[in-house]
């Protein structure tokens, strides 16, 4: 139990385009769900939370328009890296959570390499 | 505010051997306490938690940890580690924060088992 998903698993696109990546619980309802980038050989950095229906929150320097999150519903959240630049090239993982239950469950990661 | 500080960014060890990876925290309130496991270009994998209760936690795949508030430490054991522990290892507490439970992660642990 607790899966989540993530597509793609990597994503190559050039400088300036846009590259949007899922996050899906399989086997349950995440009431929230967390997106995370790691740099090689570093620990993960909060980006942002997401509660299904309203707006996310985002970490101290994590820009708002630049990091688009949509949480459509219970199971899925999105990530948009507008414009993307090489500097963006990372490696991105959500995280799920359920109400109550004081665990995150952590999808296989997305890895992003701009061109 | 809350942190994790894992003391050794390496540890190299043989095979059949017994590893401890450390960590200490620091906070001003009760926290929750995870290890996860995360092996190359995946996503991370919960090996055990400390809510509450029993200060002595067993995990997957054999590891164990011991919650000691006194020293703030949450150290991470395996009696007999195998070649396919090898891995990186993160200690992370929970916050609750605006309704929902954040992570901080600490910097990691390369674990390296040698035959």
């Amino acid at each position: 139990g607790a899966v989540v998903s993530q597509h793609p698993s990597w994503v190559i696109c050039k400088s300036g385009t846009s590259v949007k990546i899922e996050c899906r619980s399989l086997d349950f309802q995440a009431t929230t769900m967390f997106w995370y980038r790691q740099f090689p050989k570093q620990s993960l950095m909060l980006m942002a939370t997401s509660n299904e229906g309203s707006k996310a929150t985002y970490e101290q320097g994590v820009e708002k328009d630049k990091f688009l999150i949509n949480h459509a519903s219970l199971t899925l959240s999105t990530l948009t890296v507008t414009s993307a630049h090489p500097e963006d090239s990372s490696f991105y993982i959500c995280s799920a959570g359920l109400a109550g239950v004081n665990t995150q469950y952590f999808g296989p990661g997305t890895r992003l390499t701009v061109l | 505010a809350q942190s994790v500080t894992q003391l050794d960014s390496q540890v190299p060890v043989f095979e059949e051997a017994p590893v401890e990876l450390r960590c200490n925290y620091s906070s001003s309130v009760s926290v929750y306490l995870f290890w996860y496991v995360q092996y190359p270009n995946q996503g991370l994998q919960l090996l055990l938690k400390y809510l509450s209760g029993s200060t002595l936690v067993k995990g997957i795949n054999g590891f164990e940890a011991e919650f000691n508030k006194s020293q703030t430490s949450f150290h991470l054991r395996k009696p007999s580690v195998h070649i396919s522990d090898t891995a990186e290892y993160f200690c992370a507490v929970s916050s609750f924060s605006g309704g929902y439970n954040k992570l901080i992660f600490g910097a990691g642990t390369r674990l390296a088992v040698h035959p």
